[in-house]
């Protein structure tokens, strides 16, 4: 049971170069989330999926779109990368409902933008 | 919009000392979760309360949930070094995003 898996784990890009990073979960959830995460500044919410097809924003949407075609992936898309993009970015699922709704992380992606 | 604060940012102990840091919500909460990152590691889930005024336990870690569903507490008793790592509160509103607190680093010095 592999449970959360982000590809890719490492990946450099140069300002203006696009990326899609991979999000996959076995364990049919509903929700998934994508975080990105800056020293001291905890997790912050980019956008987040409630079921398969949908897709709302978070606390910082911009510069990034999300689909999630099939319910078992959310991808996250960065058209024109810059370097406050710079972070380690992890893709989380979680059930819905209001009790047992803990949600699994992945290994987390290290991006940089030079 | 929704808003999860936690205090301290930081907090240094001394192995043995007690530690304990706090989430405040600018809303009611559904509910809160607690989770634990160790250095270089992803978010790990530790526990979720549910009810007004909940209190849980695990072995030295205990939980508790404000009458209010507003705020909640995490207390370590008596640190050990495995206990180093940033803790993590997250709320649900009402609605469907999880968000996080900012988040409690904490080092054990042995």
């Amino acid at each position: 049971n592999a449970g959360v898996t982000q590809t890719p784990k490492f990946r450099v890009l140069k300002t203006g170069q696009s990326m899609t990073l991979l999000c996959a979960q076995d364990m049919n959830h509903e929700y998934m989330y994508w975080y990105r995460q800056d020293p001291g500044m905890g997790l912050r919410l980019i956008h987040y999926s409630v079921g398969e097809g949908t897709t709302a924003k978070g606390e910082v949407p911009d510069g990034y779109n999300v689909s999630r075609l099939k319910k078992q992936n959310f991808l996250l898309g960065l058209e024109s990368a810059a370097p406050s993009q710079t972070s380690v970015y992890f893709c989380a699922s979680s059930h819905l409902g209001t009790k047992n709704t803990e949600a699994f992380f992945g290994q987390g992606t290290r991006l940089t933008v030079v | 919009g929704q808003q999860v604060m936690q205090i301290p940012q930081y907090q240094h102990v001394q192995e043995g000392e007690d530690f304990t840091t706090y989430c405040n919500s600018s809303t009611t909460l559904s509910n809160i979760q607690w989770y634990k990152q160790r250095p270089g590691g992803h978010p790990v889930f530790l526990i979720q309360l549910v009810k007004s005024g909940e209190v849980k336990k695990q072995k030295r870690l205990t939980f508790q949930f404000g009458e209010a569903k507003k705020n909640s507490s995490l207390h370590i008793t008596a640190t050990q070094t495995t206990d180093v790592g940033t803790y993590f509160c997250a709320g649900p509103p009402r609605g469907n995003k999880l968000v996080f607190g900012a988040g409690t680093i904490l080092r054990v010095k042995s």
